[in-house]
């Protein structure tokens, strides 16, 4: 059974940079079929998607948050990474990581990380 | 405000029927397939539809989805108090700046 887990920081101070890591277990990552993405959610409001990774590190971001976001891929690791800079308390989020699955384009999530909030406060 | 819109909220009573809509435009939800989501109270997201009306392995067929044009519709029949949680829409939209897109998200509630 695939398993996402996020790992990272909980407190992030404003300015500073957001770093996450999804570790991905119990299948394969370095194939075609799907990507790998980063959706986040705020406190008592709906899911964002923030980006997406191909294994061979081809990405996709959300046009809002693209100039400070990068998504990044280890393969070596069975890891995909995000950094997301200048953080504002607006930031304030449950980060998943989750698999991209595409049918015509990427429309659905299949599997999903069980999610780590990360606060942005000094 | 998300691409996509859904009623913020809806309920029924146990065993009923409930649906619940997702509208959107010729760039995502009128140019390729609806997935759908559940999200019971603390917990990640998972998967009930893809692809417009496909259920995922484990999912009731109390659970369907259907498209039309721009919009879909996710129904759930049979209703259990354990069925209340907080539904969400997505897709990829295929605009200039697009992406991957949600709706707001509806809360289920179980009368």
């Amino acid at each position: 059974q695939l398993q996402l887990q996020e790992s990272g920081p909980g407190l992030v101070k404003p300015s500073e940079t957001l770093s996450l890591t999804c570790t991905v277990s119990g299948g394969s990552f370095s194939s075609s079929d799907y990507y790998w993405g980063w959706i986040r959610q705020p406190p008592g409001k709906g899911l964002e998607w923030i980006g997406s990774i191909f294994y061979t590190g081809r990405t996709y971001y959300d046009p809002s948050l693209k100039s400070r976001v990068t998504i990044s891929v280890d393969t070596s690791k069975n890891q995909f990474s995000l950094k997301l800079s200048s953080v504002t308390a607006a930031d304030t989020a449950v980060y998943y990581c989750a698999r991209h699955d595409y049918s015509n384009y990427l429309e659905y999530f299949q599997h999903w990380g069980q999610g780590t909030l990360v606060t942005v406060s000094s | 405000q998300s691409v996509l819109t859904q009623p913020p909220s809806v309920s029924a009573a146990p065993g009923q029927k409930v649906t619940i809509s997702c509208s959107g435009s010729s760039s995502n939800i009128g140019n390729t397939y609806v997935s759908w989501y559940q999200q019971l109270p603390g917990t990640a997201p998972k998967l009930l539809i893809y692809e417009n009306n496909k259920r995922p392995s484990g999912i009731p067929d109390r659970f369907s989805g259907s498209k039309s044009g721009t919009s879909a519709t996710l129904g759930i029949t049979g209703l259990q108090t354990g069925d209340e949680a907080d539904y969400y829409c997505g897709t990829w939209d295929s605009s200039l700046n697009g992406g991957g897109v949600f709706g707001g998200g509806t809360k289920l509630t179980v009368l």
